[in-house]
């Protein structure tokens, strides 16, 4: 199963709106609605930002935002805030053989 | 509170074996799947594999079969990725994750990560 493609690197200054695509295939993004977002600030563990496509666990917020069309899933970050840069990576479920599949990952920079 | 806390930090040599671990607590171990997730220095999140606690089954990455074994402790709300042979490719941080019984479920809780380093 291959990686998800993620953008290297995206940029934006405070407040501004980013987008980070997160494309597969029919298998996996494609096939289901569920696509996570994970965001990991250097030397720390990933932590759950949007899940089943749109939803955001408690305590996110509503600054972060998920959508899905066809092979593609997206993360869009509005009003940017410097502690929004970090790394973000995608997951989808990809069949019960290989269940899960990460995307490469994206570096967020606040400029 | 749900807490995911991994073994410490290890420096091993090529061809040692290893037994990290990841230890559950705050909320019922055989309600929740654990995965096992590598990255590599500067690299991106890889799913090695996951464990049910409650019947020890395993379901791993092609990528990671057969050179890692998942198992877990019930009695003690504790899972473990080991290896019977090291080798330096295997230098990495590694995190352990718990998610719902469902499919395509998030991981939701993260442990703080082990680093593991093989040299000589």
């Amino acid at each position: 199963q291959s990686a998800l493609t993620q953008p290297r690197s995206v940029s934006g200054s405070p407040g501004q709106s980013v987008t980070i695509s997160c494309t597969g295939t029919s298998s996996d993004v494609g096939g289901y609605n569920y696509v996570s977002w994970y965001q990991q600030h250097p030397g720390k563990a990933p932590k759950l930002m949007i899940y089943d496509v749109s939803k955001r666990p408690s305590g996110v917020p509503d600054r972060f935002s998920g959508s899905k069309s066809g092979n593609t899933a997206s993360l869009t970050i509005s009003g940017l805030q410097a502690e929004d840069e970090a790394d973000y990576y995608c997951c989808s479920y990809a069949g019960s053989y290989t269940p899960v599949v990460f995307g490469g990952g994206t570096k967020l920079t606040v400029l | 509170e749900v807490q995911l806390v991994q073994s410490g930090a290890e420096v091993k040599k090529p061809g040692e074996s290893l037994r990290i671990s990841c230890k559950g607590s705050g909320y019922s171990f055989t309600s929740y799947w654990i995965s096992w997730v590598r990255q590599m220095p500067g690299k991106g999140l890889e799913w090695m594999g996951r464990i049910d606690p409650s019947d020890s089954y395993t379901n791993y990455s092609p990528s990671f079969q057969g050179h890692v074994t998942i198992s877990a402790d019930k009695s003690i709300s504790t899972a473990y990725l080991q290896w019977s042979s090291l080798k330096a490719s295997d230098t990495a941080m590694y995190y352990c994750a718990r998610h719902p019984y469902s499919y395509g479920s998030p991981f939701d809780y993260w442990g703080q990560g082990t680093l593991v380093t093989v040299s000589s």
